[in-house]
Formats: C-alpha cells, sequence, structure tokens
C-alpha cells in the first residue's frame, strides 16, 4: 500500500529556517517524482515544485523558485520542503503527493499535510 | 504559468448531474492531454478522481467523467450524492516537468 506520511504542524516566527518531511513507502522511491503542493488558508492548490529521488533532479514552479528548496533522501524515503527564512505569508497547509506511481502525469497519492503557521 | 480558470461554485440535487469546466491555454490543456481532477473534502488531503483527460483510477466511481474540447477540460459528476459535495481541482502539465492548477470549484448538493 502506497503511503506518505509527513510531520507534524508547526508554529514558527517570521525569519526563522524550517525543514518539514514526508516519508513514503509502499513503492519504489527512487523511481517516482514527488511534489510538494501549498494551499493557502481558504484558497486552492499550488504546484511549488517537484523532486525526482533518484538523482536529486528539481523543478520548480516559477513563483517559488528561489523561496524554497526541495530534495529527497533515499535512504530513508524521505522528501523534504525547506526554507531558510518563513514569512507570514508562508503560512499554509502543505501536501506532498507523488506523481505517476499507478497512473501517468498526475498526483495520485497524497500526504495528510502539514500545516505550518508563521506568526510573530 | 497562471493558474487554470474555474468557476467558484456549482450546484446540483441528488440524482442529478453537475459539469465543472476548467479553461487554459494552448500551453497546457490545450496542448498536452495530461489533464487531471481531484476532490477535496474540507480537512482533507485531495483525491486523484481523473487522469489523462478522462481515465479513472482504480476505485473512483464511473459516476466521475473527464473530457477536453481546445483548451477547456471538463469534470462531469453524474448521480449527484451527498458525499460529491467537496471541492474540485483541475490540472494540467505545462512542460518543462511543471503541473498547474485550476482556481477551484465548490460543489453543492442542494
Amino acid at each position: 500500500e502506497v503511503q506518505l506520511v509527513q510531520s507534524g504542524a508547526e508554529v514558527k516566527k517570521p525569519g526563522e529556517s524550517l525543514r518539514i518531511s514526508c516519508k513514503a513507502s509502499g513503492y519504489s522511491f527512487i523511481t517516482y517524482w514527488i511534489g510538494w503542493v501549498r494551499q493557502m488558508p481558504g484558497k486552492g492548490l499550488e504546484c511549488m515544485g517537484i523532486v525526482y529521488p533518484g538523482d536529486s533532479t528539481t523543478r520548480y514552479s516559477p513563483s517559488f523558485q528561489g523561496q524554497v528548496t526541495i530534495s529527497a533522501d533515499t535512504s530513508i524515503n524521505t522528501a523534504y520542503l525547506q526554507w531558510t527564512s518563513l514569512k507570514a505569508s508562508d503560512t499554509a497547509m502543505y501536501y506532498c503527493a507523488s506523481l505517476g506511481v499507478e497512473v501517468t502525469d498526475a498526483f495520485d497519492f497524497w500526504g495528510q499535510g502539514t500545516m505550518i503557521t508563521v506568526s510573530s | 504559468q497562471s493558474a487554470l480558470t474555474q468557476p467558484p461554485s456549482a450546484s446540483g440535487s441528488p440524482g442529478q448531474s453537475v459539469t465543472i469546466s476548467c479553461t487554459g491555454t494552448s500551453s497546457d490543456v490545450g496542448y498536452y492531454k495530461y489533464v487531471s481532477w481531484y476532490q477535496q473534502h474540507p480537512g482533507k488531503a485531495p483525491k486523484l478522481l481523473i487522469y489523462d483527460v478522462s481515465k479513472r483510477p482504480s476505485g473512483v466511481p464511473d459516476r466521475f467523467s473527464g473530457s477536453t474540447s481546445g483548451n477547456t477540460a471538463s469534470l462531469t459528476v453524474s448521480g449527484l450524492q451527498a458525499e460529491d459535495e467537496a471541492d474540485y481541482y483541475c490540472s494540467s502539465y505545462a512542460g518543462s516537468y511543471s503541473y498547474v492548477f485550476g482556481t477551484g470549484t465548490k460543489v453543492t448538493v442542494l
């Protein structure tokens, strides 16, 4: 059974750094892209970027390029989303999702989400 | 890379059908046949309903169907049920390993 289990909710202050995680199981982690999706409070879904764990290739959506870092550790089947200096506008729910494990070119399995609150 | 355009809301009575549109451009929906649809209930993670424009993953009822015409994709929910009340998002591959989501549609079952 494919599962993506994300790290827990975080409350941070502006300017702080943060890394959240997404642990995959039930499929070959190195073989499929995995993405991060942002959902701001009461708003829609936005694809932030994707990473190919097999060779750590990353692709960022233009709005998120330079704002976050996406990575993966194949030794523990875990993908990461990282900020070096959080802003209040980063407050959102963040989901990881696998791309094309059982279907083509769609986010077919999703993590439960990690809520990030940035407030002074 | 702009979000795909969906109507903010749609509604129907139980047993009726509702169709949601998703308008993109000739660089995404109109070019690649990689349109997908997601259902999201409040407080839950999105769930894949349709991929490759019209294919259903295993376990998704055939009440959900998808299609495209030009730069617009559509999701039809037939035989509306109470549990279909949710937010629905389209998504399209947009080239260069990029994906764009739609603005989302809230479906209400009257």
